[in-house]
C-alpha cells in the first residue's frame, strides 16, 4: 500500500520557522516528483511547490506567495521530503499535504496543521 | 498562471440522480506532444485529504466506481456522477497539471437534496 505521512506541524508565531516532513512508503520514491499542497481551514486547495527527482537535479518550483520563504528538499535514502518554512505569516495557516505528482497528484498524506498566530 | 473556474460552487442532487460539475481553464491544457489534456479531478470528503478520481481529463483511477465519468478537452471539462450515492457527498476539485503553478478550481460542494 502506498502511504505518505506528514509531521512537524504546530503553532508558530508570525516571523517564525517550521520544518515539515513527509515519509513515503510503497512508492518508487526516487522516481517521484514530490509536491506540497495546502488548504486553509474551510478553504480550497493551493499548490505550494514541487521537487523533481534527484536524477533531474532535484529542481524545485514554488507558488508565488511562498517563493523565497519556503524550501523543499528530499532525502531519497530515507524516502523523505521536507518543507522548510521561514518568515511565516498568518496567511500561511493551513493543513499542509504531501503528495506525489504522477498522473495527477496521488497519493496524499493525511496532512499536518500549521497555525501561525501570536 | 492558468486560472481554473468551476461551476456551480455548490450543488444539491437527489440520491440516484445525475450530478454534473463543470471546469473551465483560462488557457488550453492540451499538450501537443502527447495529445493529453493535463486535467485531473479530485474528491475531498469531510475531514479527509483529497483523492484523485480522474487524470488525463477522462481516465478513471483504478477502483473509482464507474458512475464517475469525465470528459472535455482544451479548456472545457465536465465531471459527471451518473447516479448519486450518499458516499459521494464531498467537495470536488479540478486541477491542471499542464504548467506550474499547478492550479486548482475553487471547488464544488456536492450535497444530497
Amino acid at each position: 500500500e502506498v502511504q505518505l505521512v506528514e509531521s512537524g506541524g504546530g503553532l508558530v508565531k508570525p516571523g517564525g520557522s517550521l520544518r515539515l516532513s513527509c515519509v513515503a512508503s510503497g512508492l518508487t520514491f526516487t522516481k517521484a516528483w514530490m509536491t506540497w499542497v495546502r488548504q486553509a481551514p474551510g478553504k480550497g486547495l493551493e499548490w505550494v511547490g514541487r521537487i523533481k527527482t534527484n536524477s533531474e537535479g532535484a529542481t524545485t518550483d514554488y507558488a508565488a506567495p511562498v517563493k523565497g520563504r519556503f524550501t523543499i528538499s528530499r532525502d531519497d535514502s530515507k524516502n523523505m521530503v521536507y518543507l522548510q518554512m521561514n518568515s511565516l505569516k498568518t496567511e500561511d495557516t493551513a493543513f499542509y499535504y504531501c503528495t506525489a505528482q504522477q498522473l495527477g497528484f496521488d497519493p496524499w498524506g493525511q496532512g499536518t496543521l500549521v497555525i501561525v498566530s501570536s | 498562471d492558468i486560472v481554473m473556474t468551476q461551476s456551480p460552487d455548490s450543488l444539491a442532487v437527489s440520491l440516484g440522480e445525475r450530478a454534473t460539475i463543470n471546469c473551465k481553464s483560462s488557457q488550453s491544457v492540451l499538450h501537443s506532444s502527447d495529445s493529453n489534456n493535463y486535467l485531473a479531478w479530485y474528491q475531498q470528503r469531510p475531514g479527509q485529504p483529497p483523492k484523485l478520481l480522474i487524470f488525463w481529463a477522462s481516465t478513471r483511477v483504478s477502483g473509482v466506481p464507474d458512475r464517475f465519468s469525465a470528459s472535455g478537452s482544451r479548456t472545457d471539462f465536465t465531471l459527471t456522477i451518473s447516479s448519486l450515492q450518499a458516499e459521494d457527498v464531498a467537495v470536488y476539485y479540478c486541477q491542471q497539471y499542464y504548467s506550474s503553478p499547478y492550479t486548482f478550481g475553487q471547488g464544488t460542494e456536492l450535497e444530497i437534496k
